[in-house]
C-alpha cells in the first residue's frame, strides 16, 4: 500500500513564526503536491514539485516555498505564519505523468494565532 | 483560468436511495477528470477517473461516472447509497491546473440518514 505520512496532523502556531510542515512518501513516485483545503474552497493547489530539487507554482503560492531534497521528502515552509494561513494542508504524491492517480497523507490542521 | 463546478455543496439522501452528484469543468482541451472522496477521519482517496474511451466510468464502492462533453460534465452516480457513503465528494480536473496539479471543484458533503 501507498503510505504518504505528514509530520504533525494538528499544528498551533504564532503570527510571524517559520512553520514547516514535512511529507514523506514510500512509493518512489516522482510528483509531489501540497494543497490546502478551506471550508467551501475544496482543495487548491500550492507547490509542486516532479523531482529533487524541482519546484512549480500552483493556483496560490504566496506566503508558502518549499523544498524537495530528497525524492522521498517535500517540505511546505511558511516564511511568516498569518491568521490567513490556518487551514488543513493535504500532501499528496504520484507517478511522472499526470494521469495518475494522487495518494494524499492524512492532513496537518495548522492554527495561527 | 481553469475551474470546476459542483452544483451542491450538501446533499442528504436516505439509504438505497439513488445518488447524482453534479460537476462540471471549463477547460476545452485534453480530457483528465477524476471524483476523489474523503470519508469522515480517512484521506482523500481516488473513486475514479476518466481520461478518454467509454463516457460512462465505473470506479471503486459501486460508483461510476459519465462524460458528456457536450455539456462539459461528469457526473457521480451511485443507484442505491448506504450509510457508509457519508462523505465529501471532489471533482477535479487536471487540464491546466497547475501542470501536473489538480484543480479541484469546492466539494460535495454527502450525508446518509439511515
Amino acid at each position: 500500500d501507498v503510505k504518504v505520512t505528514q509530520s504533525s496532523r494538528y499544528l498551533v502556531k504564532r503570527t510571524g513564526e517559520k512553520v514547516f510542515l514535512e511529507c514523506v512518501q514510500d512509493m518512489d513516485h516522482e510528483n509531489m503536491f501540497w494543497y490546502r483545503q478551506d471550508p467551501g474552497l475544496g482543495l487548491r493547489l500550492i507547490y509542486f514539485s516532479y523531482d529533487v530539487k524541482m519546484k512549480e507554482k500552483g493556483d496560490i503560492p504566496e506566503g508558502y516555498s518549499v523544498s524537495r531534497e530528497k525524492k522521498e521528502r517535500f517540505s511546505l515552509i511558511l516564511e511568516s505564519a498569518s491568521t490567513n494561513q490556518t487551514s488543513m494542508y493535504l500532501c499528496a504524491s504520484s507517478f511522472l505523468s499526470g494521469r495518475e492517480t494522487q495518494y494524499f497523507g492524512p492532513g496537518t490542521r495548522l492554527l495561527v494565532l | 483560468a481553469q475551474s470546476v463546478s459542483q452544483h451542491n455543496h450538501h446533499v442528504i439522501l436516505s439509504e438505497a436511495a439513488s445518488l447524482e452528484l453534479g460537476c462540471n469543468y471549463s477547460y476545452g482541451g485534453t480530457v483528465n477528470l477524476f471524483w476523489y472522496v474523503q470519508y469522515p477521519g480517512q484521506h482523500l482517496q481516488l473513486l475514479l477517473k476518466y481520461f478518454s474511451g467509454d463516457p460512462l466510468v465505473k470506479g471503486i464502492k459501486g460508483f461510476e461516472a459519465e462524460f458528456i462533453k457536450s455539456k462539459f460534465s461528469f457526473n457521480l452516480r451511485k443507484p442505491s447509497v448506504q450509510w457508509s457513503d457519508t462523505a465529501e465528494y471532489f471533482c477535479a480536473d487536471l487540464s491546466g491546473g497547475g501542470a501536473d496539479g489538480l484543480t479541484f471543484g469546492k466539494g460535495t458533503h454527502l450525508i446518509i440518514q439511515p
